[in-house]
């Protein structure tokens, strides 16, 4: 069965801390990897994405994400978080429509 | 450009009327999709559409649920004699072709009393 696994359901960092969002997928064929953002009462913004090739991607926002398949997992990681990136995060899978995670939400102090 | 537009933002019906849930694509993108979003939980599929041809609704929870997009472009998406597991916010999103990223609307926040 395909499914999207974000283990972590509420995170807490300071400002200007390393932040590091856990996403482990099942998929039959090759997958098509998504990592979007969403604020309160908004809809989902794309960070970034992997269809094919280099394993590390840049995104939006200072964000990147590591695909590995040996351990069917696209991490999101950004070197130093800021107040602003408080918010819901989603991990999606799919070539077409997408499965999505049930979302770890990013708490941020000064 | 514009983004994905939904109308209304939030609607509120009483257990067992119908309503209508708008749907306004990025101009150009050939694929649509509706989503399901419960409190506290990811998005989960609901129908998807190529043009005006709807090529999945696996999603669609019961034959209540009725979804259109008769000239390829703007989309509708109707629950009949609507239940209060039904609240939960809409979410279309558009994309120039079905396997490009996706981009979502604001959702339509549905609340049955």
């Amino acid at each position: 069965a395909q499914s999207v696994t974000q283990p972590d359901i509420h995170i807490t960092v300071s400002e200007g801390a390393s932040l590091e969002l856990r996403c482990n997928y099942s998929y039959g064929a090759t997958p098509y990897l998504f990592w979007y953002v969403q604020s309160p009462g908004q809809g989902l913004q794309l960070l970034l994405k992997y269809f094919s090739g280099d394993t590390l991607v840049q995104g939006i926002k200072g964000f990147e994400a590591e695909f590995k398949r040996s351990q069917s997992s696209f991490n999101l990681r950004k070197p130093s978080v800021h107040w602003s990136d408080a918010a819901e995060y989603f991990c999606a899978v799919g070539a077409d429509k997408l499965i999505f995670g049930t979302g770890t939400r990013l708490q941020v102090f000064p | 450009g514009a983004g994905v537009s939904q109308s209304p933002r939030y609607k509120v019906a009483k257990r067992g009327q119908d309503v209508a849930l708008r749907c306004d694509p990025i101009s150009g993108h050939v694929s649509l999709f509706w989503y399901q979003q419960a409190l506290g939980q990811g998005p989960e599929f609901l129908t998807y559409f190529q043009n005006e041809a709807q090529l999945d609704k696996s999603g669609l929870p019961s034959d209540r649920f009725f979804a259109e997009r008769p000239e390829g472009s703007v989309s509708t998406l109707k629950i009949q004699r609507t239940q209060q597991e039904d609240s939960a916010v809409y979410l279309c999103a558009s994309g120039r072709v079905s396997n490009q990223p996706q981009h979502f609307g604001d959702g339509t926040r549905l609340s049955i009393l």
